[in-house]
């Protein structure tokens, strides 16, 4: 079955640290993108990637940092610059080239940080 | 990007139908309009999506006025699994603007007893 995969359900990490969440897709999506959810909140586009070795910054970008160096991997970093790491994240994939117009996103079941 | 406004929070019993309307006065012609649905701890699934007029399929329809300024997710006979948080979502999927979709706080479905 195609999907994505997201790794591990749960993280705890001390202040001060760098994480790595890890964002895998078998679904041949070319853009692939990284949400932050907060408790009772929607979601909010931390960054994107339309084609491999290309990204671009969402809406809350700071203290964040991915690469795209394979089609199929996404991994996100929560760097110590970021000031509130604690949150749900989410990786979504969607779109095949020319065929992306109007595709949904598909989404994985999401990474809990927790950050003491 | 398109900014929707929904109810934050509905309520139901099983067996009846539930209508989410969703508001989106600033739809641009390429905008399409999808929903998702999300239970806690999961990524959003997605549901339906359509431009005009009305789309079925198994889950739920979609009802869109000729305007386009608003539009009606419409889940029949629900159940407590539809219990979840509803977004609608508009934007052209296409292209550049891909996944740059604004994700509200969503419409929180309780399905009672």
């Amino acid at each position: 079955d195609g999907g994505i995969t997201q790794s591990p359900k749960y993280l705890f990490r001390k202040e001060g640290q760098n994480v790595t969440l890890s964002c895998e897709q078998n679904l041949n999506h070319d853009a692939m993108y990284w949400y932050r959810q907060d408790p009772g909140q929607g979601l909010r586009l931390i960054y994107y990637s339309q084609i491999v070795n290309d990204f671009q910054k969402g809406d809350i970008a700071e203290g964040y940092s991915v690469s795209r160096e394979k089609k199929e991997s996404f991994p996100l970093t929560v760097t110590s610059a970021q000031k509130n790491p604690t949150a749900f994240y989410l990786c979504a994939s969607g779109g095949q080239g020319t065929l992306s117009y109007n595709s949904p996103l598909h989404f994985g079941n999401g990474t809990r940080l927790t950050v003491t | 990007l398109a900014k929707t406004t929904q109810p934050i929070s509905m309520d139901s019993y099983e067996g009846q139908e539930v209508n989410i309307t969703c508001s989106h006065n600033n739809i641009a012609t390429n905008d399409y309009i999808t929903w998702y649905q999300q239970f806690p701890s999961q990524g959003p699934r997605f549901i339906i999506q359509g431009y005009k007029t009305k789309v079925t399929n198994e889950v739920a329809s979609l009802f869109i006025p000729a305007d386009r300024k608003s539009s009606t997710l419409s889940l029949p006979r629900v159940s407590l699994s539809d219990t979840a948080v509803y977004y609608c979502l508009v934007g052209d999927q296409g292209g550049s603007t891909l996944g740059r979709l604004y994700f509200g706080r969503g419409t929180q479905l309780t399905v009672w007893p």
